[in-house]
């Protein structure tokens, strides 16, 4: 069983610039969501996609968007990146039957100069 | 405004003695409760939960206690294990909010000294 994949690991990008995060969901789970950690926070909502269809959301500006596909992976998509949106990324699946069990990736660590 | 609040960034235990962390949440509506371990360049990993219709969970080693009148949850590991050192986050969710959102502490650097 495979467990939450995301790409890339580590990314380095300056103001105003756009990125793209890449999630793949553990095999069976239909149900993705990303959070924010910044340093020295706990990991902070962002939004979450239930068979493709964005079902909830934090308190994020709309520059945060996001795409969850037919195999149920995922994208988060920063655009006008700013100072503070240096954080790691997390992307957490889970299935539909115990959708509180979030199964965390590793992140990716974002880097705005 | 901080809804699930861990007051210590972090603790120091013997190993084979008792690890205990606290959180505490203002938001009287969260309703479920979670508790998740962080290694270094790992994702959280989940370790147990209890409801607020519970005042006690229990698997294997770990404990979560919830006193829901203050407001207050613990996680307790016995005995603690050179393996338990991570970071532990506090979580809680609350009833209708369409979906699964989970409002996490800072966390508490557990380390256990062998």
């Amino acid at each position: 069983e495979t467990g939450v994949t995301q790409s890339p690991t580590h990314l380095i990008k300056t103001r105003g610039q756009q990125v793209t995060l890449r999630c793949s969901s553990q095999s069976g789970h239909n149900t993705v969501s990303w959070y924010q950690q910044a340093l020295g926070q706990g990991p902070q909502f962002i939004f979450q996609y239930y068979r493709e269809e964005e079902n909830g959301r934090g308190n994020f500006p709309p520059r945060f968007s996001g795409l969850q596909f037919p195999n149920y992976s995922s994208e988060l998509n920063v655009n006008a990146l700013e100072l503070d949106d240096s954080a790691l990324y997390l992307c957490a699946s889970s299935p539909a039957w115990e959708d509180e069990k979030l199964f965390f990736g590793s992140g990716t660590q974002l880097s705005v100069l | 405004d901080q809804q699930v609040k861990q007051n210590s960034p972090s603790l120091s235990v013997q190993e084979g003695r008792i690890s205990i962390l606290n959180c505490d949440y203002t938001n009287s509506m969260f309703d479920y409760f979670l508790w998740y371990k962080k290694y270094p360049a790992e994702g959280p990993t989940f370790l147990i939960s209890i409801s607020s219709i519970k005042d006690k969970n229990e698997d294997g080693r770990f404990t979560v206690f919830l006193n829901k009148s203050a407001k207050h949850l613990s996680l307790h590991i016995v005995p603690s294990q050179p393996g338990d050192s991570a970071v532990y986050f506090c979580a809680a969710s609350r009833p209708g909010a369409g979906s699964y959102q989970l409002t996490f502490g800072k966390g508490t650097k557990l380390s256990v000294i062998p």
